[in-house]
């Protein structure tokens, strides 16, 4: 049973410049959730998506946006790229319905702005 | 004042040692609580999941939460240089829809010498 994938593995990418992060949830999980993590600290919550919706955002700018699909797979794009993007992006997915908190993360995409 | 506050270390114990890892939270509506270990480069990987006040066992490791005092611990006992990681306490908030945000400590990086 595959777990929770995500590509690329590594990124390098130039301030201004645009990125979009890939996620493939663990088998049966239909919502997936995105967080960043910075060096030395605790992931943060960026959005989460289910049933191809936008649910929760968390406190990020607009430039962070994300999509669904309908396979339940999702993407996070990253306009207009600043140095203090530069971070751990992982995905995380979790059970369907209300009784399940628990979620599942990927290996993570690491970014590095330049 | 961060909702989850969480030591973050370095901790370094000899093996066999009994490892106490703690957070404390400021968010009284917080009722769900996880432990996450996360070796260097990798994603966070779930340890243990709770609800309730009081201790849940799996193996070596020990979940304690005390809502009362806003306060969850972790225990390992018997520690192996194999637990040397980064742990990570997770909560989240009782949500009737999808809604499933985790708001995560720092983590407290642990390091078992053998």
């Amino acid at each position: 049973d595959a777990g929770v994938t995500q590509s690329p593995t590594h990124l390098i990418k130039t301030r201004g410049q645009q990125v979009t992060l890939r996620c493939s949830p663990k088998s049966g999980h239909d919502t997936v959730s995105w967080y960043q993590q910075a060096l030395g600290q605790g992931p943060q919550f960026i959005f989460q998506y289910y049933e191809e919706e936008e649910r929760q955002r968390g406190n990020f700018p607009d430039r962070f946006s994300g999509h669904q699909f309908p396979n339940y797979s999702s993407e996070l794009n990253v306009n207009a790229l600043l140095l203090g993007d530069s971070a751990l992006y992982l995905c995380a997915s979790s059970l369907p319905g209300p009784i399940s908190y628990e979620q599942y993360f990927g290996p993570g995409t690491r970014l590095t702005v330049t | 004042q961060k909702e989850v506050e969480q030591d973050p270390g370095p901790l370094s114990v000899p093996e066999g040692a009994i490892v106490s890892l703690n957070c404390t939270y400021s968010n009284s509506a917080f009722q769900y609580f996880m432990w996450y270990r996360q070796y260097s480069r990798k994603g966070p990987e779930l340890l243990m999941y709770t609800y309730s006040s009081g201790n849940k066992e799996d193996g070596r490791f020990t979940a304690q939460v005390d809502k009362s005092s806003k306060y969850i611990s972790l225990f390992i006992r018997d520690s192996q240089p194999s637990d040397s990681a980064t742990y990570l306490c997770a909560m989240s908030v009782r949500s009737s829809g999808s809604a499933r945000q985790l708001t995560f400590g720092s983590g407290t990086q642990l390091t078992v010498l053998p």
